[in-house]
C-alpha cells in the first residue's frame, strides 16, 4: 500500500534559521511526490512537485525538496525561515497509475522572532 | 478564474440531520475530488469524478455519503443522518486531465460540526 510519513507533527524554528520538514514515502512503483502548504482558514496550495526530471526540485517561496530513492525520502527545506512561512505543510504521494493524492498527517511549522 | 469555490464555509447541524455541500471547480477542469480532513490529520481521499462520471470511491465513503456531479461542472456532497464522527473539514479540489502530474487546486473547504 502506498503511504506517506511525516516525521514531527510540530517544528519550531527561529526567523532566519534553516527549515527542514521530513517526508518518507512507501510505494511499490516510482511515485509522484508533492508538498502542499495550508495557511489558516485557507485551502491547500502546491509548493512543489517531483516529476522525475530532476532529484532537486525548486518550488515557490524559496522552498526546495530533494528526492532520494535510496532513502525513500522527499524532505522539504528552506535556507532561511520567514515569519510568513508559519503554516501547516503536507507531503503527498500519487502512486503511478492512480489519480488521487495520498497525504501525510502534516507538520505544523512555527517561526519565532 | 476565481479558483475552487465551496459553500457553505461552515455548517453546524444536529445529529441525524442531512447536510449538503457544494463545490464549484475551476471552469476548464474536468476532474473533481472530495477529501475529508480532521484535526491533526492530512486530507483523506473520499471520491473523484472525471466529468460527470464518478470513477473512484473510498471505503471511507459510507452508505450515508453520496456525491454527484450531474453536468460535469459543480458537485454536491450529501451526508444523510449525520453522526458526530462526521465532524470535519470537507475539501474539494479540481484538476485538468493532463496526465499524472496535473496539479490539484483546492477550495477553502466546508467545516462541518455535528452536535
Amino acid at each position: 500500500a502506498q503511504s506517506v510519513t511525516q516525521l514531527g507533527s510540530h517544528v519550531s524554528v527561529s526567523e532566519g534559521a534553516l527549515v527542514l520538514l521530513r517526508c518518507n514515502y512507501s510505494s511499490s512503483v516510482p511515485p509522484y511526490l508533492f508538498w502542499y502548504v495550508q495557511y489558516p482558514n485557507q485551502g491547500l496550495q502546491l509548493l512543489l512537485k517531483y516529476t522525475s526530471a530532476a532529484t532537486l526540485v525548486k518550488g515557490i517561496n524559496g522552498f526546495e525538496a530533494e528526492f532520494k530513492k535510496s532513502e525513500t525520502s522527499f524532505h522539504l527545506t528552506k535556507p532561511s525561515a520567514h515569519m510568513s512561512d508559519a503554516a501547516e505543510y503536507f507531503c503527498a504521494v500519487k502512486p503511478g497509475g492512480y489519480n488521487k493524492l495520498i497525504f501525510g498527517a502534516g507538520t505544523r511549522l512555527a517561526v519565532h522572532p | 478564474d476565481t479558483g475552487v469555490s465551496q459553500n457553505p464555509r461552515h455548517k453546524i447541524t444536529k445529529r441525524g440531520q442531512n447536510v449538503t455541500f457544494r463545490c464549484d471547480p475551476i471552469s476548464e477542469h474536468n476532474r473533481l475530488y472530495w477529501y475529508r480532513q480532521t484535526l491533526g490529520q492530512g486530507p483523506e481521499f473520499l471520491t473523484y469524478f472525471q466529468n460527470e462520471a464518478q470513477l473512484e470511491k473510498s471505503r471511507l465513503l459510507s452508505d450515508r455519503f453520496s456525491a454527484e456531479r450531474p453536468k460535469g461542472s459543480f458537485s454536491t456532497l450529501e451526508i444523510q443522518r449525520t453522526e458526530q464522527g462526521d465532524s470535519a473539514m470537507y475539501l474539494c479540489a479540481s484538476s485538468k486531465e493532463t496526465g499524472s502530474l496535473s496539479e490539484l487546486f483546492f477550495g477553502s473547504g466546508t467545516q462541518l460540526s455535528v452536535l
